[in-house]
C-alpha cells in the first residue's frame, strides 16, 4: 500500500520559521511534490524534489531524503497569508505517468 | 488563477441521482486528472486522461466514469449518488504525462463542491 504521514496541525508566529515534515512509504518513488491549499480553494504547486537534497525557492525550501523516505517543507519569514494546508504528495508510479498519492495535509496557523 | 476551469462551482442533488462535472484544462495541456477530496480524507486520485485516452486509474468507483473529448475538455460522471459522495472534486491538468522521468507539474482547477442530500 501507499502511506504518507504529515502532522495534522501546526502553529507559528508571523516572521518565524516553520518546518513541516512528511514521511512516506510507497511502492515506488518518482518524485515528491508540495502543494499549498487555502480552505475551499484549489491546491497550488510549491515545490518538487526527485533527488536528495534541498531545493530553495524564495521563502520556501523543500528537502528530500529518499533513503529515509522523508521530506520537509521549510517556510521562512512567515506571513499571515501563509495560513493554509500544506499537502505532501508522492508519485509512486515507475512509468512516469502521475498517479499522485497525497497526504492528508498539515494545517498551518500563523498568528500575529 | 491556474487557467484550469471547472463547472459548476457548487452542486446540490439527492441520493440516487446522476451528475456531470466539467473541466477545461489549461491551454496547451493534453493531460487531465480528476481528484476527490472529502473532509476526513486527503486528495484521492481518481483517473487520468491524456489526449482523449485513459492513462491511469486510481480508486475510482464503478458508479463513476470520465471521458476526455477531442477539444480536450473532460467530464466526470457520478451516478447512483450516495451521501458519502459529498466532496470537493478537483480537476488538474499538465502538459504531457512524462515518460522520460521528468515530472510535469499538475495545475488544479477551483473545484466543484458536491453535496448529496
Amino acid at each position: 500500500g501507499q502511506n504518507i504521514d504529515q502532522p495534522t496541525e501546526m502553529t507559528a508566529t508571523e516572521g518565524a520559521i516553520v518546518q513541516i515534515n512528511c514521511t512516506y512509504q510507497t511502492s515506488g518513488f518518482n518524485g515528491l511534490f508540495w502543494y499549498q491549499q487555502h480552505a475551499g480553494e484549489a491546491p497550488t504547486f510549491l515545490s518538487y524534489n526527485v533527488l536528495d537534497g534541498l531545493e530553495e525557492k524564495g521563502r520556501f525550501s523543500s528537502f528530500l531524503s529518499r533513503s529515509k523516505g522523508y521530506s520537509y517543507l521549510l517556510l521562512k519569514e512567515l506571513q499571515m497569508k501563509d495560513s493554509a494546508s500544506y499537502l505532501c504528495a508522492v508519485n509512486p508510479s515507475g512509468t512516469g505517468f502521475q498517479k499522485l498519492v497525497f497526504g492528508t495535509g498539515t494545517r498551518l496557523l500563523v498568528s500575529p | 488563477d491556474s487557467g484550469v476551469t471547472q463547472t459548476p462551482k457548487h452542486l446540490i442533488t439527492a441520493t440516487g441521482q446522476r451528475v456531470t462535472l466539467r473541466c477545461s484544462p489549461r491551454s496547451g495541456d493534453l493531460s487531465v486528472y480528476w481528484y476527490q477530496q472529502s473532509l476526513d480524507q486527503g486528495l484521492q486520485f481518481l483517473i487520468q486522461y491524456y489526449n482523449g485516452e485513459e492513462r491511469a486509474k486510481g480508486n475510482i468507483l464503478e458508479r463513476f466514469s470520465a471521458q476526455q473529448f477531442p477539444d480536450l475538455h473532460s467530464e466526470l460522471n457520478l451516478s447512483s449518488l450516495e451521501l458519502g459522495d459529498s466532496a470537493l472534486y478537483f480537476c488538474a491538468s499538465s502538459v504531457v504525462p512524462s515518460t522520460s522521468g521528468v515530472q510535469e507539474t499538475q495545475y488544479f482547477g477551483p473545484g466543484t463542491r458536491l453535496l448529496v442530500l
